[in-house]
């Protein structure tokens, strides 16, 4: 039943790694984005794809990459991981909305944390 | 662009107090769209309410009020009669429509609710 789905929950790696979290979401929906909590609770978009195609690529380094395989899916891939990428990443989606009225339907977060 | 500030950071209240959450936005928009999201200790995002920028009606759900005032760029929330589980970080955002293929949302820095028994 779960909509939006991200896995893993926890993720502990060390710096210089590489590591990718997944985003799946049933809910029929054409966007989804990847958002970033950092340890101040700030929440910023970093990416925003609508059907596999690439929308909003907010200043994000480009350690990160999103990929789409279809638009039920869009997974966050990290190459050389710093210890400033600790953080929360949501993952989210939203059906076409008319004129910005879509409310985002958030995963539970993947907890990143580079040592 | 877009900003939502909260200028509340963290607020204490004892349960059955009723609280006022402030949120204050920037924006060039005439149309728009505004959001609150609950996020409690376990730490997902919980949409409670969207307000169009052509609607000022107040609403009212259950124990949660929002008031919107368009003239003070101001949406804000209040929760009467607090209670334990209300306890849980509390954002505004504001939507801006992405070539109608979605909407970012710009978040503020989120007001952390704290209600003792």
């Amino acid at each position: 039943d779960t909509a939006v789905s991200q896995t893993p929950k926890y993720l502990v790696t060390q710096m210089g790694n590489d590591k990718s979290i997944k985003c799946e979401q049933n809910l029929g929906h054409d966007t989804m984005y990847w958002y970033k909590q950092d340890s101040k609770k700030f929440l910023k978009i970093m990416f925003s794809y609508n059907n596999k195609e690439l929308i909003i690529n907010e200043t994000v380094p480009n350690r990160f990459s999103p990929k789409s395989p279809d638009k039920a899916h869009l997974n966050l891939h990290i190459n050389s991981l710093e210890l400033g990428d600790s953080a929360v990443y949501f993952c989210a989606s939203s059906p076409p909305g008319a004129g910005g009225n879509s409310p985002l339907h958030f995963g539970n977060g993947t907890r990143l944390t580079v040592t | 662009a877009q900003k939502v500030t909260q200028a509340q950071t963290e607020i204490s209240v004892v349960e059955k107090e009723d609280v006022t959450l402030d949120c204050v936005y920037e924006t060039r928009d005439t149309t728009y769209y505004l959001f609150w999201y609950k996020q409690p200790p376990s730490g997902e995002l919980v949409f409670l309410i969207r307000r169009n920028s052509f609607d000022e009606q107040n609403e009212i759900s259950g124990r949660y009020s929002w008031n919107f005032q368009k003239s003070t760029s101001s949406f804000n929330f209040t929760i009467t009669a607090s209670q334990v589980v209300d306890s849980a970080v509390y954002f505004c955002a504001l939507s801006e429509l992405l070539n109608n293929a979605g909407n970012m949302l710009t978040f503020g820095g989120g007001t952390r609710l704290m209600v003792k028994p």
